[in-house]
C-alpha cells in the first residue's frame, strides 16, 4: 500500500546543534502532515503538524517544512537536547481519514 | 484535551489464548478508532478502522477473525487478539478520533504483547 518514507534511518547530532530529519511522502492527495516523537515503549507523541496550504510552520524549537512539488517534509529541531533522543515519524493524512506513517528516523543526541 | 488511556501496558500470554486490549478516550467522544501494530524497529502499521456502532474495516493482510474489534461506545474500543501465536507478539497502539479533534491526532500509550 501507500507509504511515507524517510531518507535517513539514523541521525546522530551533538547536543546544542540543530537536527534536520527528512521525509518523502508518496500520496500527492495528502493534505495534512504530522511529525511524531516516539520514545521506547511508548505511543507516538505529537510534535507539530502542517496543512498542505502551508510550506512552513514553527513551534517551540521545532519547524516543519513542506515542499509539495517534490513531496518532501522535514523537521528541524533547534538546539537539540539529550531529551530529544527518540524515533521520529512523519505521517500523512488524506481528507481527515486514516493516518499513514513513515519508516522512522532514530535521533541520537551526543552530550 | 484528547486524553487516551490504553490498558494493559504489557501482557504475556500463552500461545493459543486470547488477549483483550482496551482503549478509552477520557475527555472526548471517539467516533472513530484506529488500531495500529508496531514490530520492533519498524513503523506503525494501520490494522483497522472502526466507527462507533459499526463493524471495523480492516487493512489488507489483517485477519478480521483473528483481531476482533469492538467499538460499542464513544469512549471505549477493544481489540482482542484471538488464538494468539508468537508471531502476534508486537506493540499495539490505539488512536481515537473525535469529530472535534481534527488536528494532532492522539495515540494511546501502547500495549506490549508477548506470546510464549
Amino acid at each position: 500500500g501507500e507509504s511515507v518514507g524517510l531518507h535517513l534511518p539514523t541521525l546522530s547530532v551533538q547536543e546544542g546543534d540543530n537536527s534536520i530529519i527528512n521525509c518523502a511522502y508518496s500520496n500527492s492527495a495528502s493534505d495534512y502532515f504530522i511529525w511524531y516523537k516516539q520514545e521506547s515503549g511508548k505511543g507516538p507523541q505529537f510534535i507539530i503538524d502542517i496543512r498542505s496550504n502551508m510550506d512552513k510552520r514553527q513551534g517551540q524549537r521545532v519547524t516543519v517544512l513542506l515542499n509539495k512539488t517534490v513531496k518532501h517534509l522535514s523537521l528541524q529541531i533547534a538546539a537539540t537536547q539529550p531529551g530529544d533522543s527518540a524515533v521520529y515519524f512523519c505521517a500523512e493524512n488524506t481528507g481527515g481519514f486514516k493516518t499513514i506513517f513513515g519508516a522512522g528516523t532514530r535521533l541520537f543526541v551526543k552530550a | 484535551g484528547a486524553v487516551v488511556s490504553q490498558h494493559p501496558s504489557r501482557v504475556i500470554c500463552k500461545s493459543g489464548t486470547s488477549v483483550k486490549i482496551e482503549c478509552r478516550s477520557l475527555d472526548f467522544q471517539a467516533t472513530t478508532m484506529f488500531w495500529y501494530r508496531q514490530f520492533p524497529k519498524q513503523s506503525l502499521m494501520l490494522m483497522a478502522t472502526s466507527n462507533e456502532g459499526s463493524k471495523a474495516t480492516y487493512e489488507q493482510g489483517v485477519e478480521k477473525d483473528k483481531f476482533l474489534i469492538n467499538h460499542a461506545s464513544l469512549t471505549l474500543s477493544t481489540l482482542t487478539v484471538t488464538s494468539a501465536h508468537p508471531e502476534d507478539s508486537s506493540f499495539y497502539i490505539c488512536s481515537p478520533r473525535g469529530q472535534e479533534a481534527n488536528y494532532g491526532y492522539t495515540f494511546g500509550s501502547g500495549t506490549r504483547l508477548t506470546v510464549v
